[in-house]
This record gives structure tokens, C-alpha cells and sequence, in this order.
């Protein structure tokens, strides 16, 4: 089946805006998620986004949700070296399951 | 709220043993557990759903008597890997799934991960 694509890496400047694009496959998915993931450890919620909604802010994150392109993006503004970390979006075609993308490493330069 | 532990966080077994890892919701219940499966640099990929008191849901390709899951009470869901071998390495995460903290929506709340090495 098609895959959830994100491209595969970013880097930015310290105090600099970060912007992760994910596009998606299925256009049934209620809600959609970013996930953070530091190196060796698990999966952090980082926000979701209800499919009726364009954009959601949560402090210094932004989604933005494009449903006719099926595209999802996180902005991160004022982005810290601490935000350096693999960031995954998920869709959710059924009742529960997730379905993750590629996966975008983040590089924060100080 | 919402915790979700793993243990071991890490175990490295002998080609042919068996390896038991533990998934925990620390501070609440969940009656689905998800269990995953991540390589090097690569996403996750879901093997199976952990349902409190029935048998779990494999993924297609995941063999259910490799990677034995139960589910045995609504705080905690194993994985056995059975006979493992070297190409069962692989970082293996769990999630639990709730609304705690979300309102009404349900969201899937992972553990730290076990990396696994099976000599």
C-alpha cells in the first residue's frame, strides 16, 4: 500500500521557524498526530488535529491540515536545540490504528 | 497522567532463547494495548493489538507463534519472543490507548521502547 511521506530530513537555526510536512493516504482519518521521538526512547504526543479543523496552535507548535491535498504540516517556532529529535506524523484510517510516517529527523543548528 | 512503562528497557539473549517484555499503563486502564516493531532509522510499524482478555490481532506477516502477546489484565500486556533469532533485533515498542488527559478523545500513549539483540 502507499506510504505515509514525510521527507527525511530538516535542519534550521536555533530561534529560527520549523516546518515538518507529512502527507497522508486515507482520507476517512478522524484525527491526526505528531509524535516526537528522542534518540533510543519512545514516542511523545506531541498534538493531534481533528479532521473537520484547517489549523490547531498549541504554544509554539502549529498544524495545519490541507484535507483535498491530504497534507499535515508542524510549524515549530522559536526552535530550540532541544527540539532536535525524529518527529512522526500518524493517521488513523480505522477505529484505533495508526498508521505512521517515514519519519523526519530534525536537526537544530546552534 | 497517562504513563506508560516498558521492561526490560534492554536485553540481549543468545540465538534460540526466549525473551519476555512487559508493557505497563502506570496510571490508568487500557483495554488496548498496541505492540510495535522499529528498525534503524525506519518507522514503526504495528505487529499487533493487545485486547484485555481475548486473543491478540496480528498484523499480516507477523507470525502469532513468534511473538506471543497476552493481555492478561487491563495494566499489562507481554510480548514473548519465542526462539529468537539474530534478525529478531530490532527496537520493540508498546502502546496503551486512552482518554486521560484528552477529553473524549482516545490517543495511543507509547512506553520508552526495548531494544532488543539477539546474539
Amino acid at each position: 500500500g502507499e506510504d505515509v511521506e514525510q521527507s527525511l530530513f530538516l535542519s534550521v537555526r536555533e530561534g529560527d521557524s520549523s516546518v515538518i510536512n507529512c502527507t497522508y493516504t486515507d482520507s476517512s482519518s478522524t484525527y491526526l498526530y505528531w509524535y516526537k521521538q528522542e534518540p533510543g526512547a519512545g514516542l511523545q504526543l506531541l498534538t493531534y488535529i481533528f479532521s473537520n479543523m484547517d489549523m490547531k496552535q498549541d504554544q509554539r507548535l502549529t498544524v495545519l491540515l490541507n484535507k483535498k491535498d491530504k497534507h499535515l504540516s508542524l510549524r515549530i517556532a522559536d526552535t530550540q536545540t532541544g527540539d532536535s529529535a525524529i518527529y512522526f506524523c500518524a493517521e488513523t484510517p480505522g477505529t484505533y490504528k495508526y498508521i505512521f510516517g517515514t519519519g523526519t529527523r530534525l536537526k537544530v543548528l546552534a | 497522567g497517562a504513563v506508560v512503562s516498558q521492561h526490560p528497557s534492554r536485553v540481549i539473549c543468545k540465538s534460540g532463547t526466549s525473551v519476555k517484555i512487559e508493557c505497563r499503563s502506570l496510571d490508568f486502564q487500557a483495554t488496548t494495548m498496541f505492540w510495535y516493531r522499529q528498525f534503524p532509522k525506519q518507522s514503526l510499524m504495528l505487529m499487533a493489538t493487545s485486547n484485555e482478555g481475548s486473543k491478540a490481532t496480528y498484523e499480516q506477516g507477523v507470525e502469532k507463534d513468534k511473538f506471543l502477546i497476552n493481555h492478561a489484565s487491563l495494566t499489562l500486556s507481554t510480548l514473548t519472543v519465542t526462539s529468537a533469532h539474530p534478525e529478531d533485533s530490532s527496537f520493540y515498542i508498546c502502546s496503551a490507548r486512552t482518554s486521560v488527559g484528552q477529553g473524549y478523545q482516545e490517543t495511543q500513549y507509547f512506553g520508552p521502547g526495548t531494544r532488543l539483540l539477539v546474539l
